[in-house]
């Protein structure tokens, strides 16, 4: 079935440093993507979205781009900080209005 | 706070026994999902309600498990005779069509 893929499971950067997470998606049909960051403990935080009809949003120190060609969505952070670490999921919707997640990327900031 | 609220964040239960968790979403969304989580994995989508109507359940959803949402806030999600398999993380969010919020979950523990 279609399903939502990261290509690195733990990402390590020095603090300071841009950070980009990788993620593939198989549903040529998913027409929203949504990434979340979640803390041990905590529930899955909402990061940014974007629709398939735009190939870049940003918010404050985020980025996220979508290449809907070879169905690969990244996020970036910029100036990342000790408080980002987490795993970050990104998540697709297609037709329905579930999401289906991947099993995520570990961020591991040094100091 | 007024994000979205699960009850309770803990539960620890003999095999056999009957659970039920309660999730209060959002006052204005209309739309409330039930997920599970196990560790390591991402969110996988077990249903979900527009108002009272439930209108899509996963193939996960055995007959063991019962969501409602009767007056079209809160929803409990029972598990009947639990097993040891149904250990996880249950994850309720809400949306008013725009991105999934989630709540920080119930832990499940069967011993």
């Amino acid at each position: 079935g279609e399903s939502v893929g990261l290509h690195l499971p733990t990402l390590s950067v020095q603090e300071g440093d841009n950070s980009i997470i990788n993620c593939a998606y198989s549903n040529s049909a998913s027409d929203y993507f949504i990434w979340y960051k979640q803390e041990s403990g905590k529930g899955p935080q909402f990061i940014i979205d974007i629709r398939s009809n735009m190939d870049k949003r940003q918010g404050q120190r985020v980025t996220v781009l979508l290449n809907k060609t070879v169905k690969h969505l990244s996020l970036q952070i910029a100036a990342t900080q000790p408080g980002d670490s987490a795993v970050y999921f990104c998540a697709e919707i297609a037709n329905t209005d579930k999401l289906i997640f991947g099993t995520g990327t570990r961020l591991q900031v040094f100091p | 706070d007024t994000g979205v609220s699960q009850d309770p964040r803990h539960k620890i239960t003999k095999r056999g026994q009957n659970v039920t968790f309660r999730c209060d979403p959002i006052s204005e969304h209309n739309r409330l999902y039930w997920y599970r989580q196990t560790l390591g994995q991402g969110p996988e989508f077990l249903t979900y309600f527009q108002n009272e109507a439930q209108l899509e359940k996963s193939r996960l959803l055995s007959d063991r498990f019962s969501a409602e949402r009767p007056k079209g806030s809160f929803s409990t999600l029972e598990i009947q005779r639990t097993e040891q398999g149904d250990s996880a993380m249950y994850l309720c969010a809400s949306s008013q069509g725009g991105p999934q919020h989630f709540g920080d979950g119930t832990r499940l523990s069967i011993l």
